[in-house]
């Protein structure tokens, strides 16, 4: 298996356009989150699914966040409009199911500029 | 969210010394993870504990899922420069949300 996919791995976008990051979790994996991780704040969880459906997110940080799972193989979380304080590294994550070890990509960094 | 406090925040050693750190929480958790990340990749899994009192081995790398289930502790053993990066625990707490640690920042000094 190639693991957790994500794209693209950087991304540089002028403030108020909208970003769209994309995550492939590994195959069979029922479970999938998002994190994002900056320096002051570390890696924070935004949102997590299980089966496709969203079950928390509370983590998100405000309405321009919004993240879908249209499918078991695909999930993209999406700004809009950005803000150069969304500059971060954006995780995905999966797990067979919560509880279970999970398995990261290697992360998309997000410059707003 | 849930935080997990992760000590120290960074530590330099010589190598060939041995490391620990550890991590806890103000609410229980179910499961104990501890990551590695290296510079510009995700965090890569080490060590995954299932049960409270819980020892696990894998190479140098030992961790233990604390009897509390508020905390756990990685150590590593004979240090060598490749070990050099940020460990992270994470883990799964009663409501299966999935929360990371501050992190502990490891220098090995050839």
């Amino acid at each position: 298996d190639a693991g957790v996919i994500q794209s693209p791995r950087h991304e540089v976008t002028e403030m108020g356009q909208e970003v769209t990051l994309r995550c492939k979790p590994i195959s069979g994996h029922n479970s999938l989150f998002w994190y994002r991780q900056t320096m002051m704040r570390g890696l924070e969880l935004l949102i997590y699914f299980n089966n496709n459906v969203p079950i928390d997110d509370s983590g998100m940080p405000e309405d321009r966040f919004s993240a879908k799972m249209p499918n078991a193989s695909f999930s993209t979380l999406k700004i809009q409009p950005s803000e150069p304080r969304d500059s971060a590294v954006y995780f995905c994550a999966s797990t067979l199911t919560p509880g279970l070890e999970a398995f990261f990509g290697q992360g998309t960094r997000l410059t707003v500029v | 969210g849930q935080q997990l406090n992760q000590s120290p925040q960074s530590m330099f050693i010589q190598e060939g010394e041995d490391v620990s750190m550890n991590c806890t929480s103000s609410s229980i958790f179910n499961t104990w993870l501890w990551y590695k990340q290296d510079p510009g990749e995700g965090p890569v899994l080490l060590i995954a504990l299932y049960k409270a009192g819980e020892l696990t081995s894998n190479g140098r790398l030992t961790a233990q899922f604390g009897i509390t289930r508020k905390d756990s502790f990685l150590n590593i053993s004979a240090s060598i420069p490749s070990d050099v990066g940020i460990y992270f625990c994470a883990g799964y707490n009663t409501g299966n949300q999935f929360y990371f640690g501050t992190g502990t920042s490891l220098t090995v000094i050839p």
